[in-house]
């Protein structure tokens, strides 16, 4: 079992709609929570961070996170065209220091016109 | 905003050959990260470094070294260089080691490939 788990996608979302990321994680002790959007052959930028369970809003972005579940989430509303990208799920593990982040395979996203 | 800036951005190599990537953090960052990305992969975690001294490691071959120096730059070296290790190679950096967070500022890249 892989340490973050995500749906590979596509996910096909039309314009304008609610976009919705999934990622599972297997250290019941992690801490911290990252979302990384990666366009094609470039680098992974992040979107969001979470370590508290609920809701954090960032603009159209809204992580959540349900430790007691290990699932982490991430929302786009209004989705636009430029939000086509891969997600990447990121964790930080429990027993390592802060610097050591393990990503998820990503979600392919594809916001159609 | 300065970045991280990544060199080369592209290397060519033949298998067997040794390889150095080097990486400059953003100014006032005292930690790096170094990642390796293959095709259609997500990133994997090679090692890190605060403060010059290794503080993470992850699935680095013992191939590969890397060390930051003085001036907060690291140097990625891998020898022996085998097809397998084509890839992207990241260099990542941020502010501070620990907390509650640790948010990671990726460079754009060094494109390996082993002929």
């Amino acid at each position: 079992q892989k340490e973050v788990e995500q749906n590979s996608g596509p996910l096909s979302v039309p314009e304008g709609a609610i976009a919705s990321l999934n990622c599972t994680y297997s250290d019941r002790g992690s801490q911290s929570f990252f979302w990384y959007r990666q366009y094609s052959g470039k680098s992974p930028e992040l979107i969001m961070f979470i370590y508290s369970n609920g809701d954090k809003e960032d603009g159209r972005f809204t992580a959540q996170l349900n430790k007691a579940s290990q699932y982490v989430s991430l929302l786009i509303r209004d989705s636009q065209p430029s939000d086509s990208a891969t997600y990447l799920c990121a964790v930080n593990p429990s027993g390592s220091s802060a610097s050591k982040i393990i990503f998820g395979s990503g979600t392919r996203l594809s916001i159609r016109p | 905003a300065a970045g991280v800036i990544q060199s080369p951005r592209h290397l060519i190599k033949e298998k067997r050959e040794t390889a150095t990537l080097k990486c400059y953090p953003i100014p006032r960052h005292d930690t790096v990260y170094w990642y390796q990305q293959g095709p259609g992969q997500d990133p994997q975690f090679l090692i890190s470094f605060y403060e010059k001294m290794q503080s993470d490691k992850g699935s680095i071959p013992d191939r590969f070294s890397a060390q930051q120096f003085s001036d907060y730059h690291s140097e990625l070296n891998m020898s022996s260089l085998e097809l397998g290790d084509s890839a992207l190679y990241f260099c990542a950096s941020s502010p501070r080691l620990g907390g509650d967070y640790n948010e990671q500022f990726f460079g754009p890249g060094t494109r390996l490939t082993v002929l």
